[in-house]
């Protein structure tokens, strides 16, 4: 089955930018959609399709594709985004694979 | 506003069948349009999608590979909920478990709506 690989943590300045990226063959059919965890918390749809924001979300979060490889940017980080972030896509056999997640530090 | 609520034990002994559920509002179980799913998580395995029930004229079920032989996911239309049983549990079973509800669109498929979460652990 297909696979998702994300950095497992990046820490960001407070008021900066951040990338956090998602690689996989899936994406090079499929979009991305990626999901913030907070601590004992349910992951949160933040961004999905190919740079859609669910109503509420803020717009500092933004996405974009390229070959394999998905991207979630937050442009301005809030202490408030310090949480994980998983990518999620499905693939062309009807798996479903989400990535490892990465752990966003905002210092 | 859609919810999802998910009900169960917390605790499951070995070799026995984990059962939740997860009462829908706000949308409807044999809806055209949505897919009503269970996904787990654990430390050791992350996020992992075990598997949907959905209406399209008849019902549907998909399953993960990896638990393709212990699963089975039931639409319940008279409570407007879904059901999770997954059978023969070890404690590799240990994990919290989330009902979600997707919708797809042509190159993408998401995960909009969570419930809480239920933690289950498996030991005698």
């Amino acid at each position: 089955s297909s696979e998702l690989t994300q950095d497992p943590a990046v820490s960001v300045a407070l008021g900066q930018t951040v990338r956090i990226t998602c690689q996989g063959d899936s994406l090079r059919t499929y979009y991305a959609s990626w999901y913030q965890q907070k601590p004992g918390q349910a992951p949160v749809l933040v961004i999905y399709g190919k740079n859609n924001r669910p109503s509420g979300i803020p717009d500092r979060f933004s996405g974009s594709s390229s070959r394999d490889t998905a991207s979630l940017t937050i442009t301005g980080a809030q202490a408030e985004d310090e949480a994980d972030y998983y990518c999620y896509s499905r693939d062309s056999s009807g798996n479903h694979v989400f990535g490892s997640g990465t752990k966003v530090t905002v210092l | 506003q859609v919810q999802l609520q998910q009900s169960g034990p917390g605790l499951v002994k070995p070799s026995q069948t984990l059962s939740l559920t997860c009462a829908i509002s706000g949308d409807s179980v044999s809806s055209n349009s949505a897919a009503w799913n269970w996904i787990r998580q654990s430390p050791s395995r992350g996020l992992e999608w075990l598997g949907r029930t959905y209406y399209r004229s008849k019902w549907y079920n998909d399953y993960a590979v990896s638990v393709k032989s212990r699963i089975t996911i039931n639409p319940d239309t008279s409570k407007n909920q879904f059901s999770l049983q997954l059978n023969s549990v070890t404690p590799e079973d240990t994990a919290v478990y989330y009902c979600a509800k997707s919708y797809s669109s042509g190159w993408y498929l998401v995960f909009d709506i969570w419930g809480q979460g239920t933690v289950v652990a498996v030991s005698s």
